[in-house]
């Protein structure tokens, strides 16, 4: 039963064209987060929100939002992609502030033209 | 940087053999964690070692942590073809009132049928 659904899984965007990722979960889980991974690297925190409050990494771009309208879903909006933005973004959850164990979706292929 | 240095960065061996991979940190945690990802998918939690443990076991994998030394490594014993993805540790630490989660480099592990 899929827990962390991120779509589309692969997303293709121009150059400064807005991009919206979304990721939804069946858990219940209070917080949510989004990662930037980049080929053969580690996972980035971008941000993420422990219910409504949303907390943003210090080296986060401005370029990059988010949005968690309920519990449920979670989205990640791009303002203006550059090249450099053409990564895997993942979603993950937990259940409490305590983080003791993440639970990832399969991630969104990001490329940008 | 909290960031986890994992070694080696590669690791290729026969099916049946065993598979270690190491991972160092900086500052004091409260637990540390293994997730595993497939080639182009998310992270899957593998296991939790907290800060007052030295070993733990699940199934095939032992962990250790060393936090005199600020290590741990991930044995795999018996490695089935399968078992090829890449392996990442992550530290989970206070920080500024929350307790965040850091991703290492990540182990690419290949076992060779």
């Amino acid at each position: 039963d899929a827990m962390v659904i991120q779509n589309p899984r692969y997303q293709v965007t121009q150059f400064g064209k807005p991009v919206t990722l979304s990721c939804s979960q069946t858990l219940n889980h209070n917080v949510m987060y989004w990662y930037q991974q980049k080929s053969s690297q580690a996972p980035k925190l971008l941000f993420h929100y422990y219910d409504k409050d949303f907390n943003n990494e210090a080296d986060t771009p401005d370029n990059f939002q988010s949005r968690r309208p309920n519990t449920s879903f979670c989205f990640l909006d791009i303002r203006s992609p550059g090249l450099g933005d053409a990564a895997m973004y993942l979603c993950a959850t937990s259940r409490d502030r305590d983080r003791d164990t993440q639970y990832f979706g399969p991630g969104t292929r990001l490329t940008v033209l | 940087s909290q960031q986890g240095e994992e070694d080696p960065q590669a690791l290729s061996i026969q099916e049946g053999e065993n598979a270690t991979m190491n991972c160092s940190y900086k500052t004091s945690i409260n637990n540390l964690q293994w997730y595993r990802q497939n080639s182009g998918r998310g992270l899957v939690h593998l296991i939790l070692i907290r800060s007052n443990e030295r070993e733990k076991h699940s199934g095939r994998l032992r962990v250790t942590l060393d936090t005199s030394k600020k290590s741990s490594s991930l044995l795999i014993t018996a490695s089935r073809a399968a078992d090829t993805a890449s392996y990442f540790c992550a530290t989970v630490a206070n920080s500024g009132g929350y307790q965040k989660v850091t991703f290492g480099t990540g182990t690419k592990l290949q076992v060779i049928p």
